[in-house]
């Protein structure tokens, strides 16, 4: 079935330092792939998704490249700042055939000033 | 550890009847649940965010009535489809803070609602 394996956490780095979060993931077909974010006290966000194979998805400064090759979606940041401080996850979408959403465990990421 | 049970997994009902979707933590106290809808193949929606005894804070756009939430203890959180129409189907998917804020989030595996 979907899977999606998203790097542990936490993670904590000075500000303006380059951010790396993997994602693998299993499924069948090509889904869209998503990565949210969740700022404390606050419900999920989109913050960036890819439809197909080779896609980039950006947004503040975020980006993640749909890489069928290595089935991988992996989020990057070239320099973080104190507000990016969040949880992040990787997530496959709803899919009909599987009857759920497929969510990475959330990496939780800290930015010192 | 940290489990969120999400009941039923799958519900059909006809038109105009209600629904009831539960959500509980099993080995922690929630008290922050978050209930998100989705729809196939896209991103999901926040719908409300749930503090155990108090009332459910809306996004915009959600009608509360339509969609009742009760936090009425540390464990458990319920989203009520009231009058449910075809155009209710969905993916319906709730998380639980675990702690603090910045503690993290675990998920429930989601009800798909078809309302016929």
């Amino acid at each position: 079935g979907n899977s999606v394996t998203q790097m542990e956490g936490p993670v904590t780095l000075s500000e303006e330092a380059f951010l790396t979060i993997n994602c693998t993931y299993t499924a069948t077909g090509y889904p869209s792939l998503f990565w949210y974010v969740q700022y404390p006290g606050e419900g999920l966000q989109l913050l960036l998704k890819a439809t197909k194979a080779d896609d980039k998805g950006s947004n503040k400064g975020f980006e993640a490249t749909y890489r069928k090759e290595t089935t991988s979606f992996h989020l990057e940041k070239g320099s973080v700042q104190v507000s990016d401080s969040a949880v992040y996850f990787c997530a496959l979408p709803y899919n009909t055939n599987a009857g759920k959403s497929t969510f990475g465990d959330g990496t939780t990421l800290t930015v010192k000033p | 550890g940290a489990v969120v049970s999400q009941h039923p997994s799958r519900v059909i009902c006809k038109s105009g009847t209600s629904v009831k979707i539960e959500c509980r933590s099993l080995d922690f106290q929630a008290t922050t649940m978050f209930w998100y809808r989705q729809f196939p193949k896209q991103s999901l929606m926040l719908m409300a965010t749930s503090n155990e005894g108090s009332k459910a804070t809306y996004e915009q756009g959600v009608e509360k009535d339509k969609f009742l939430i009760n936090h009425a203890s540390l464990t458990l959180s319920t989203l009520t489809v009231t009058s449910a129409h075809p155009e209710d189907s969905s993916f319906y998917i709730c998380s639980a803070q675990r702690g603090r804020q910045g503690s993290g989030y675990t998920f429930g595996s989601g009800t798909r609602l078809t309302v016929v």
